[in-house]
């Protein structure tokens, strides 16, 4: 079985423009949730959908936004890129809402922004 | 202040050697989650924990959760370098899922 998948692995950008991220979830798992990981830190969070709603989200600015697909595939969008969003982006993916939702991770997409 | 505190942040011990890491909160958690990251890759679940003062064994990992269920430890014996790693616990207290705030291991051969 496939794990969660992310695209792409490495992301290059500069300031000011704007970064789509995007996350496959295990087969089954409605759940999705992104993560912020700068270098040395540990994980934020960042957002959280099911069955295509956003849940919650952390707190972080509004620039930051995403959506879950049909196919409960989803995307990250970061605008008006600052150099402090230079960090990796983890996605994963869970079975259900309620319990003990085991949460399964992606390889991670890293941005640098410049 | 981070809602799950680990300690110690930085941890580098010799090949053989047992170490224990420590995980906790103020508040209550239905179940805990372990997990440990390398270097540029998403962190691998290792165990959940659910009942107060549950023992949950993984070959040389011993974890445990509190009776109270507001904390956790991790302990490995004859740690290898392979156990090298971020050593993350994490849970949702009700609102939102956090993880803590880290656990750095190095195993020196």
């Amino acid at each position: 079985e496939a794990g969660v998948t992310q695209s792409p692995t490495h992301l290059i950008k500069t300031r000011g423009q704007q970064a789509t991220l995007r996350c496959s979830p295990i087969s089954g798992h409605t759940s999705v949730y992104w993560y912020q990981q700068a270098l040395g830190l540990g994980l934020q969070f960042l957002l959280w959908y099911d069955e295509g709603e956003e849940r919650n989200r952390g707190n972080f600015p509004p620039r930051f936004s995403g959506r879950q697909f049909p196919n409960y595939s989803s995307e990250l969008n970061v605008n008006a890129l600052e150099l402090e969003d230079s960090a990796l982006y983890l996605c994963a993916s869970s079975l259900s809402l309620a319990g003990a939702y085991e949460q399964y991770f992606g390889p991670g997409t890293r941005l640098t922004v410049t | 202040t981070q809602l799950l505190e680990q300690s110690p942040q930085f941890l580098s011990i010799q090949e053989g050697e047992n170490l224990t890491v420590y995980c906790n909160s103020s508040s209550v958690f239905s179940s805990l989650q372990w997990y440990r990251q390398e270097p540029g890759e998403g962190p691998v679940l290792l165990v959940t924990v659910v009942t107060g003062g549950e023992v949950k064994k993984l070959k040389r990992l011993t974890f445990q959760f509190g009776d109270a269920r507001k904390d956790s430890s991790l302990h490995i014996t004859a740690a290898q370098p392979g156990d090298t790693g971020l050593y993350l616990c994490a849970g949702d207290p009700g609102n939102q899922f956090y993880f803590g705030t880290g656990t750095s291991l190095t195993v020196i051969p």
